[in-house]
């Protein structure tokens, strides 16, 4: 069984670059968190998508946006990349109803220069 | 964003020593969890509290859920070297049992043989 996977492991864009980040969930859950996690911090909260639709947000811009498809996997989309956006993006997956971010994918490390 | 209090920052101890980290918050929550991450991982669940005064273990694991639900511990007893790494403490607010979770800053374990 499956755990949650990320892709790619490692990315490098440029300043004002656009990004996508993916993740599929553990088998069997329906619903996806997006994480940032700069160095030496703590994961902060992004968004969860529920049913293709996305139903809490964190305190981040508008240029952080996402999508969740019929399978439950997950895009994360990051549009006009800052220095500042350097970190590991991490997914987690759970079932709605019986607990929240319980299972972690190993994250995307984006690097912005 | 909003983050829980996790200090010291590093702690180094000794094989076989026992270990307790503490974590408060200035918000309740209704869900207290602790994760550990090693480096090239996401963090992985150790243990999830679900009830005020709740004491759970996991192996030589013990954590609390503090009966102001503003704080919880862990102890880690008989440390070993494979207990290396970094210790999160996450809390789950009012929103249900999909919202999101809150971070401390972590706390980095150094085991010396």
């Amino acid at each position: 069984d499956a755990g949650v996977t990320q892709s790619p492991t490692h990315l490098i864009k440029t300043r004002g670059q656009q990004v996508t980040l993916r993740c599929s969930p553990k088998s069997g859950h329906d619903t996806v968190s997006w994480y940032q996690q700069a160095l030496g911090q703590g994961p902060q909260f992004i968004f969860q998508y529920y049913e293709e639709e996305e139903r809490q947000r964190g305190n981040f811009p508008d240029r952080f946006s996402g999508h969740q498809f019929p399978n439950y996997s997950s895009e994360l989309n990051v549009n006009a990349l800052l220095l500042g956006d350097s970190a590991l993006y991490l997914c987690a997956s759970s079932l709605a109803g019986v607990g929240g971010s319980r299972y972690f994918g190993n994250g995307t490390r984006l690097t912005v220069t | 964003g909003q983050q829980l209090n996790q200090s010291p920052q590093s702690m180094f101890i000794q094989e076989g020593e026992d270990v307790s980290m503490n974590c408060t918050s200035s918000s309740i929550f209704n869900t207290w969890l602790w994760y550990k991450q090693e480096p090239g991982e996401g963090p992985v669940l150790l243990i999830a509290l679900y009830k005020a005064g709740e004491l759970t273990s996991n192996g030589r694991l013990t954590a609390q859920f503090g009966i102001t639900r503003k704080d919880s511990f862990l102890n880690i007893s008989a440390s070993i070297p494979s207990d290396v790494g970094i210790y999160f403490c996450a809390g789950q607010g009012n929103a249900g049992a999909n919202s999101k979770l809150t971070f401390g800053k972590g706390i980095t374990l150094s085991v010396r043989p």
